[in-house]
């Protein structure tokens, strides 16, 4: 099976603090992504990449920031963390383009 | 851009009643289409997919069929049951291209089945 790790489950972090949440697959797929989850808003693609070392943005990337040094971590990083930011992130891995995309369980970001 | 609508809940049904989650959708090219759920406190875990026209998917008595003539992809089951509370997101992935792309997905219906 699939598995994807997300580093923590809930978080507290104050206003400017930097912000890292990892993500680990553990099936060598090429493509990782981050997701936030508001209520009423659905899923928003923040950034994805498909190789180490390669990202893209996708619809909502302002704020964010990612990177991926090897191919199963792909972590999101919340430069100055501003209470907006306050949501459900959740990241996923698919094995390409088109294919089923695998989620990890979520990060609770609480920014006071 | 590509886009997911869905019926926005909730949606409550008593057990053994017949479900149906309405989705439709815009996209440039011949997506492939998703179903996901997430149950309470859980990240999102895929239900079923189809990859082309006329296409049904099915999983754990859900199934939904690819209508490419009504850019549609509606989620139904039988009979459900108490367990199958949880949000149901309709998704899909366009990829004219090459590269990764992520998922459109719909704002989600969150189904409440009582006893």
């Amino acid at each position: 099976d699939v598995k994807v790790t997300q580093s923590s489950r809930y978080l507290v972090k104050r206003t400017g603090e930097k912000v890292f949440l990892e993500c680990v697959q553990d099936m060598d797929h090429e493509n990782m992504f981050w997701y936030r989850q508001d209520p009423g808003l659905g899923l928003r693609l923040i950034y994805f990449s498909y190789d180490v070392k390669m990202k893209e943005k996708g619809d909502i990337p302002e704020g964010y920031s990612v990177s991926r040094e090897k191919k199963e971590r792909f972590s999101l990083i919340l430069e100055s963390a501003s209470t907006n930011q306050t949501s459900m992130y959740l990241c996923a891995s698919s094995p390409g383009q088109g294919k089923t995309q695998y989620f990890g369980p979520g990060t609770r970001l609480l920014v006071l | 851009g590509d886009s997911v609508t869905q019926m926005e809940g909730p949606v409550t049904l008593s057990e053994e009643a017949f479900l149906t989650i309405n989705c439709t959708y815009t996209a440039t090219g011949y997506p492939s289409l998703f179903w996901y759920v997430q149950y309470p406190g859980e990240g999102l875990q895929l239900l079923l997919k189809a990859t082309k026209a006329d296409d049904k998917g099915s999983n754990k008595g859900f199934e939904a069929t690819y209508r490419k003539e009504t850019t549609s992809f509606h989620l139904e089951k039988g009979s459900v049951q108490v367990s199958d509370s949880a949000v149901y997101f309709c998704a899909l992935s366009d990829t004219p291209g090459g590269g990764a792309d992520g998922l459109t997905f719909g704002k989600g219906t969150h189904l409440i089945i009582q006893p």
